[in-house]
């Protein structure tokens, strides 16, 4: 079965300063990546994903993430931190089997300071 | 605009009692799923229906209940064989012929059980 591990139940990060979330992941077969951002008493919205090719993967709201096979992570990350993307973050990975359904980390909190 | 309609927002209930929660999608996507978040656990699979009158069990199906009689809509029942129904309850539709497998997500009802 397809896991997911997000490490930090918080980050801490200036406002400007770079920020990366982490996430790493247990799949057989190819991974299917996937990071949501989700604000509170709302749904989730998605930021990115990782399907094949560049390991660098460009999302939403100048957010990307780094798909290493190496070591199974998929760490989400933005060059200079902005107050209002202080949310709750979760990676999830595409289950390859028959339900096609995502399995989701436990979520990290951002928080970033002005 | 297309997206996916949950209702209601907020729900309160007494112990006992079932309660339908609505999931309604206008993006013409076949599948469809029912999660359940609860703080720190990320969220958690009960539900999912990939076509119309066709649904499997997630992780944590016991004490739902659903019904997929229209392509449209995804219904889940709480009922009240569900030992701790507080919760948030998210539900999401995906575009299978995409083939990439992301999530889009409602708004999400939360569920208070007085």
């Amino acid at each position: 079965a397809q896991s997911v591990a997000q490490p930090e139940d918080q980050v801490n990060v200036a406002e400007g300063n770079p920020l990366t979330v982490k996430c790493t992941y247990s799949v057989s077969g190819n991974p299917y990546l996937f990071w949501y951002v989700q604000y509170p008493n709302r749904g989730l919205q998605f930021l990115l994903k990782y399907i094949t090719g560049d390991n660098l993967v460009k999302g939403s709201y100048g957010f990307e993430a780094e798909f290493n096979k190496s070591q199974t992570s998929f760490h989400l990350k933005k060059p200079s931190a902005l107050v209002s993307d202080s949310a709750l973050y979760f990676c999830a990975v595409r289950d390859n089997g028959g339900r096609r359904a995502l399995t989701f980390g436990s979520g990290t909190r951002l928080q970033v300071q002005p | 605009d297309g997206g996916i309609t949950q209702s209601p927002k907020y729900l309160f209930r007494k112990e006992g009692q079932n309660v339908t929660l609505s999931c309604e999608q206008n993006l013409n996507h076949d599948a469809m799923y029912w999660y359940r978040q609860d703080p720190g656990q990320g969220l958690r699979l009960i539900y999912y229906s990939q076509i119309v009158n066709d649904f499997q069990k997630g992780d944590i199906a016991e004490g739902y209940s659903v019904s997929r009689e229209k392509k449209e809509s995804f219904p889940l029942t709480v009922t009240s064989a569900q030992k701790n129904p507080t919760a948030f309850y998210l539900c999401a539709s995906s575009n299978e012929n995409s083939g990439t497998g992301e999530l889009f997500f409602g708004e999400g009802s939360r569920l208070t059980v007085l």
